[in-house]
């Protein structure tokens, strides 16, 4: 599964979007693009995934480029209960685990 | 639909002591995984079970610890003469069948392990 770089935090202020990247550069085509997230102390919740169309739903929205390599992850109105850590994890069907980094730790300020 | 439940949520062991964790996956789910997550770190990938098959324990010490997903019951993770260095968060997922491979997988809560 390929490797991906985020940057180690961020800061979004209560009510505005949060822009999550994530630099996947080795994809392979067959490759998606998770995201998920942890609450301190709590399991990881499963937020997106995309191919190379962007995705939406409830939760969040993934913007892939046009070339793969990278991907944004958009909470559009960012709320306290979001800050947490973020995790991008690019993975293919060969295996059934994810592979988590260290992700992003967003925090959401009033 | 009850998601992925992990009891006991809290154990603690001391030094030589067996410890055990049970998952117990979401409706209908046939592919549980279980993840390490030590102080300060990030989840590691241990084993992925399917009923009464280990797929891949890729990620497990090769002593002492061990897994099993019974055709019935929940899945345990079994770690023998527990060490200090045992203390973390163990975290189960499950996903649905025919998804195993998948990577949207669906996490419980977590049993903190804390080795006296």
């Amino acid at each position: 599964d390929a490797k991906t770089t985020q940057p180690t935090s961020m800061d979004c202020a209560e009510g505005r979007a949060a822009n999550l990247p994530c630099n996947h550069s080795t994809i392979s085509g067959n490759e998606y693009v998770y995201w998920y997230r942890q609450i301190h102390s709590q399991g990881p919740q499963y937020i997106i995934h995309g191919l190379k169309n962007n995705e939406t739903n409830e939760m969040a929205s993934l913007i892939i480029t046009e070339d793969r390599k990278s991907s944004t992850l958009i909470l559009p109105h960012a709320t306290l209960r979001d800050t947490a850590v973020y995790y991008c994890i690019v993975k293919g069907g060969s295996q059934g685990n994810l592979i988590f980094g260290k992700g992003t730790k967003l925090s959401v300020k009033p | 639909n009850a998601g992925v439940m992990q009891n006991p949520r809290h154990l603690v062991r001391r030094r030589g002591q067996e410890a055990r964790l049970r998952c117990s996956p979401m409706k209908g789910h046939s592919h549980v995984y279980w993840y390490r997550q030590l102080p300060e770190e990030g989840l590691k990938f241990m084993v992925y079970l399917q009923k009464e098959n280990i797929i891949d324990e890729s990620g497990m010490p090769k002593e002492r610890f061990s897994a099993e997903f019974p055709k019935e019951g929940p899945s345990i993770l079994r770690i023998q003469q527990v060490v200090r260095g045992d203390s973390a968060a163990y975290f189960c997922a499950s996903s649905p069948p025919g998804q195993g491979r998948s990577g949207e997988q669906y996490f419980g809560p977590g049993t903190r392990l804390t080795v006296t």
